[in-house]
């Protein structure tokens, strides 16, 4: 089965610094897609952002960055100078057969 | 105005009751997801749509239905509503190629009492 793999289900860091929260993910596919969402008390589910598996060039998004590590099926997700809006649930996700499989997520708090 | 819109926002059931909800986008996308997110479960599909007449079952359909009345369309139901249907539920669309992910509505946050 096609799984996706949060192993950090909270973690905080101060305003201004660098954080990385952990996905990894399991398949057999070659070519596939995968993204992070936030979800900030809102609720509202965001798109952060999306890796195609055949580049090889890490994605970037202002200060989101993602560290790809094909062979480890590893996506992590780099947060430079925190704000406290970035205080949100982070969700790792992976494109499989049309429909996306969802990690459960690891809770950010920035603090002051 | 919302690329995906879900109404309600909120709502109070009482168990047992029929329960409908609301779904629509302007995005022109052909696909169509609900899910209901838990805490500690993350997101589950219930059930998904990859146009007007193709409906499929998600991982967890059993006690909802839904109807696909529109490309934009998109509807939930709970027939007999319980307790442990409360969650939030979003409703997402996508392009048919898939691959820039999911546009998501604000969700409808349900409490069946």
């Amino acid at each position: 089965a096609q799984t996706v793999t949060q192993s950090q289900p909270e973690m905080s860091v101060q305003e201004a610094e660098t954080v990385t929260l952990s996905c990894t993910y399991d398949t057999s596919e070659s070519n596939y897609y995968l993204f992070w969402y936030k979800q900030p008390p809102s609720r509202q589910m965001i798109l952060v952002i999306r890796q195609e598996a055949y580049k090889q060039q890490n994605a970037t998004e202002n200060r989101f960055s993602v560290n790809f590590q094909k062979a480890a099926k590893s996506f992590s997700l780099k947060i430079s100078d925190s704000q406290l809006g970035d205080t949100a649930m982070y969700f790792c996700a992976f494109l499989n057969n049309r429909k996306l499989i969802w990690g459960l997520g690891t809770s950010l708090a920035v603090n002051p | 105005d919302a690329d995906v819109t879900q109404t309600p926002r909120n709502r109070i059931t009482k168990t047992g009751k029929r329960i409908m909800l609301e779904c629509s986008q302007t995005k022109g996308h052909d696909r169509m997801y609900w899910y209901r997110q838990d805490p500690g479960l993350g997101l589950r599909l219930i059930y998904y749509s990859f146009d007007v007449k193709d409906i499929n079952k998600g991982e967890i359909s059993d006690g909802y239905s839904v109807s696909r009345q529109a490309q934009a369309k998109f509807s939930l139901s709970l027939e007999s509503a319980i307790p442990n249907q409360t969650a939030l539920y979003f409703c997402a669309t996508s392009e048919a190629k898939n691959d820039y992910g999911y546009t998501f509505g604000s969700g409808t946050r349900l409490t069946v009492v």
